[in-house]
């Protein structure tokens, strides 16, 4: 079985400061883990991925994340972050080996105030 | 291109009524996804087809619930009769493959049943 967890439901951050998304994973063998953004009233839209290589991936908008095999995570990460970030971002794993369906995470609301 | 359409964007219904969902996927992708969007669920795959045959419908949550696809460029999910618990945002998102992982989702319709 494969599962997500966000362990924050929100996340405030000041504009200009650094923000962090968390997400932890669990599944069997090695994974593929995907960060989705959503603005309101929208679908979700795919940000990065990481599959293999560097542990650090970039993606779109100016975000990146950091896959950290031993702790099980891939924390979504910006390093000045902007009002119009603010948005619904969803974390989503899927093993390399097995279901090719992705799970996702819960959902991370991010605030980032003026 | 377009992306992924979905129709109608919101819909109202009453309890006992049948309600049908409509997307049309971005042309070329072999694999359409449903979803079902709730507060107190997340984000739930309810089914999968590719090129036009339904793989997996474990997650569709009763009978009430049916989905098609009788071509490349149109699925639709019905729910009869409708029931409030239905209420949720369901999206549909494509894909080229499944193994590269990214989705691209819709819009989402917005369904109300009273």
């Amino acid at each position: 079985a494969q599962s997500v967890a966000q362990p924050e439901d929100q996340v405030n951050v000041a504009e200009g400061n650094p923000l962090t998304v968390k997400c932890t994973y669990s599944v069997s063998g090695n994974p593929y883990l995907f960060w989705y953004v959503q603005y309101p009233n929208r679908g979700l839209q795919f940000l990065l991925k990481y599959i293999t290589g560097d542990n650090l991936v970039k993606g779109s908008y100016g975000f990146e994340a950091e896959f950290n095999k031993s702790q099980t995570s891939f924390h979504l990460k910006k390093p000045s972050a902007l009002v119009s970030d603010s948005a619904l971002y969803f974390c989503a794993v899927r093993s390399k080996g097995g279901s090719y369906i992705p799970t996702f995470g819960r959902g991370t609301s991010l605030i980032v105030h003026p | 291109d377009a992306g992924v359409i979905q129709s109608p964007r919101h819909e109202v219904t009453e309890m006992g009524q049948e309600v049908t969902l409509r997307c049309k996927p971005i042309s070329g992708h072999d694999y359409l996804f449903w979803y079902r969007q709730t507060m107190m669920r997340g984000l739930e795959l309810l089914i999968y087809f590719n090129n036009n045959v339904p793989i997996d419908d474990s997650g569709m949550p009763e009978d009430r619930f049916s989905a098609k696809m009788p071509n490349a460029s149109f699925s639709t999910l019905k729910i009869q009769p409708s029931e409030p618990r239905d209420s949720a945002v369901y999206f549909c998102a494509s894909s080229f493959t499944l193994t590269s992982g990214e989705q691209y989702f819709g819009p989402g319709t917005r369904l109300t049943v009273t």
